[in-house]
């Protein structure tokens, strides 16, 4: 059966330190794969979109790679800061005009 | 620019009861709509899909159903609500014909006792 699974519920760290949340995905040849951020209460929002050519992608402190053979996404804050502390979800196309969501890591940034 | 609501942000309904939420997007035309639920603590999970007016996927079987009567209007409606469907459900947009990033609305949170 096809599954996502991000690497952890939960993930504290230090501000200023880079944080690193894994996605990996089983039974799915996505043709691209989308992060996004929800904070509590309110809706997800677009962060990056990774195709299944590009290696890595990069939007201010954030970088996604997407390794097809692994079947695993990495995404990346550097310098993290207390307003990055929130829900990060994967999203990987299934082909039909939808998206199959992760659970999601919330991270939470200390100062 | 293209917005989205969805009302009411929040809703209390005892079991049994009837339910409708509303989702409206503006700025855009022939978008592809979404619903989802999101129970604590979980994930997205997709309840309906649409493509255009009058047209409506189900992903899974429930007591839950989907209508969409305007281009940028889309409708969730139960007749008898259970307790298992309490959650935060949330209204999408794509663009038509693109499979590329999703726009969510504001959600609501839906308690069913």
């Amino acid at each position: 059966s096809q599954k996502i699974e991000q690497n952890s519920e939960a993930l504290n760290i230090q501000e200023g330190k880079t944080a690193t949340l894994t996605c990996n995905y089983t039974n799915y040849s996505p043709a691209y794969l989308q992060w996004y951020r929800q904070d509590p209460g309110r809706g997800p929002v677009f962060l990056l979109l990774i195709r299944e050519n590009e290696k890595e992608k990069r939007k201010e402190r954030l970088k996604v790679t997407f390794d097809t053979t692994l079947k695993q996404s990495l995404f990346h804050i550097t310098a993290s800061q207390p307003a990055d502390s929130a829900t990060y979800l994967c999203a990987l196309d299934r082909g039909d005009y939808k998206l199959s969501f992760g659970a999601g890591t919330t991270v939470t940034v200390r100062a | 620019s293209q917005t989205i609501h969805q009302w009411p942000a929040t809703l209390v309904q005892p079991v049994g009861s009837p339910l409708s939420l509303e989702c409206t997007v503006e700025g855009t035309s022939n978008p592809n709509l979404y619903w989802y639920r999101q129970a604590a603590g979980r994930g997205l999970q997709l309840l309906f899909y649409s493509v255009g007016i009058g047209q409506i996927s189900s992903e899974v079987p429930q007591n839950l159903s989907a209508s969409r009567p305007q281009d940028r209007q889309f409708i969730l409606s139960s007749k008898k609500l259970l307790l298992s469907d309490s959650g935060f459900y949330l209204c999408a947009w794509t663009l038509g014909g693109s499979t590329d990033t999703q726009y969510f609305g504001p959600g609501t949170r839906l308690t069913v006792l």
